[in-house]
């Protein structure tokens, strides 16, 4: 079966760096994307990732390791509004999106 | 980026009658949108894949007669939940791939969702 683990819930500071990792076991992979959805809200689109490595945008970066089945993004310079869940989410073979169950994370002062 | 628009963002209904929520591109063709659900404090759950001018292709375990999914343009997909009851009460989110303009095979721009409570 199709598979994206990512943790629950997370907890950091203000200002901090944190790490969500995810990994994965899909049938074909065309990609991983991540995405942030404040509660009641719709996801909105991070990152995108389909070759290994790392790839950097302002405060988020977002990195992939197909051979591991494995990515993680990085948050620097936490901010309160930072607080959300973020989701993990894999093109599979067929183009479809697999979704993980989201990390929540929880910003402290 | 591309723009999806739903509506409405929230409606209150009583058991037993439909609700129908629209998803627009506004900005964009879209052939394919995707409908969700998400139960608080749970991931998405991708109900049925909507195709322009076709049936909708339905997930696994969801119910094609409750949940009615009608794609008559390039611009607009409808879901109406027929029967509501309490269970039905839920987040619905719409997405649509904008093809043409993003480098990306599967960037999907979402509407801004659809709490449905049924009394």
């Amino acid at each position: 079966g199709q598979n994206i683990d990512q943790p629950t819930e997370m907890t950091a500071t203000e200002g901090a760096i944190v790490q969500i990792n995810c990994t994965y076991q899909t049938s074909g992979f065309n990609g991983l994307f991540w995405y942030q959805q404040h509660a009641g809200e719709a996801p909105t689109f991070l990152s995108y990732n389909v070759l290994d490595g790392l790839e950097e945008k302002g405060r988020f970066s977002s990195f992939l390791s197909r051979s591991k089945g494995y990515s993680y993004l990085l948050l620097k310079e936490l901010q309160m509004k930072d607080s959300a869940s973020y989701l993990c989410a894999v093109l599979d073979s067929n183009y479809q999106l697999i979704w993980g169950a989201g990390t929540k994370l929880i910003i402290k002062p | 980026g591309a723009v999806v628009s739903q509506h409405p963002s929230w409606v209150i209904c009583k058991s037993g009658t439909s609700v129908k929520i629209e998803c627009r591109s506004l900005d964009f063709q879209a052939t394919t949108m995707f409908w969700y659900r998400q139960f608080p404090k749970q991931s998405l759950m991708l109900m049925a894949t909507s195709n322009e001018g076709s049936k909708a292709t339905y997930e696994q375990g969801v119910e094609k007669d409750k949940f009615l999914i009608n794609h008559a343009s390039l611009t607009l997909s409808t879901l109406t939940v027929t029967s509501a009851h309490p269970e039905d009460s839920s987040f619905y989110i719409c997405s649509a791939r904008d093809h043409v303009a993003s480098g990306d095979p599967g960037e999907l721009f979402f509407g801004e969702g659809s709490r449905l409570t049924v009394l």
